[in-house]
């Protein structure tokens, strides 16, 4: 069974362009997560996907940041404009159901450099 | 406040040592807490994963910890492999969203 999938594993922008990051969840996955971790602080959450819809997205920094999920396979985040301060490793996440005590699997994560 | 605290940072030990890395919480309301383990350049991987009710549980040369009422937990690695070397998390979730440590960063020397 393959994991979760994330592309591209690096990428360097400069400020002001825009950057999307893909993710492919486990098949049959239900339930996609995006996390962030910037330099030196610990993973935080971003948002949740329910199949297509989005059931929390409390974690987004700005309106900068814009995830889609369309047809509740693939996700994408996108970063229009990219600034400084989004530099980090971007982690996706997917699990069969919402609750705490199921396990969520990780993708490798997409390290974004925005100079 | 819902946070998740490791001790140490980072922690430099020989081949075939053991160690013993900590987590502090105070996520409510409580269901569980897991360790991870995030080579480089890979994402978290799950270790183990503590019940309210665990106080121990084993996964190899892996032993977690769980003292629910302190709400303190440990990850003792025993006789220590270069390719333990990694970070190690401890995650605590609240309902979906998981709550991370800042980790520890484990280096295995020969």
């Amino acid at each position: 069974e393959a994991g979760v999938t994330q592309f591209p594993s690096h990428s360097v922008i400069e400020k002001g362009q825009t950057v999307t990051l893909r993710c492919d969840p486990i098949s049959g996955h239900d339930n996609l997560y995006w996390y962030r971790r910037v330099m030196g602080k610990e993973i935080k959450f971003l948002l949740h996907f329910v199949k297509e819809s989005k059931q929390d997205e409390s974690g987004m920094p700005n309106n900068r940041f814009l995830a889609e999920r369309t047809g509740g396979t693939y996700s994408t985040l996108k970063v229009q404009p990219a600034e400084l301060e989004d530099s980090g490793v971007y982690f996706c996440a997917s699990s069969l159901r919402d609750r705490g005590d199921n396990e969520q699997f990780f993708g490798p994560g997409t390290r974004l450099t925005v100079l | 406040k819902n946070q998740v605290e490791q001790s140490p940072q980072s922690l430099i030990i020989l081949e075939g040592k053991n160690c013993t890395l900590q987590c502090n919480y105070t996520v409510s309301p409580f269901s569980n807490l897991r360790w991870y383990k995030q080579d480089t350049g890979r994402g978290p991987v799950s270790l183990t994963i503590m019940t309210f009710s665990e106080n121990t549980k084993s996964n190899g040369r892996y032993t977690a910890t769980l003292d629910a009422d302190t709400k303190q937990s440990s990850l003792h690695i025993t006789a220590s492999q270069l390719s333990d070397s990694a970070s190690y998390i401890c995650v605590v979730p609240r309902t979906y969203k998981y709550i991370f440590g800042t980790g520890t960063r484990l280096k295995v020397l020969a």
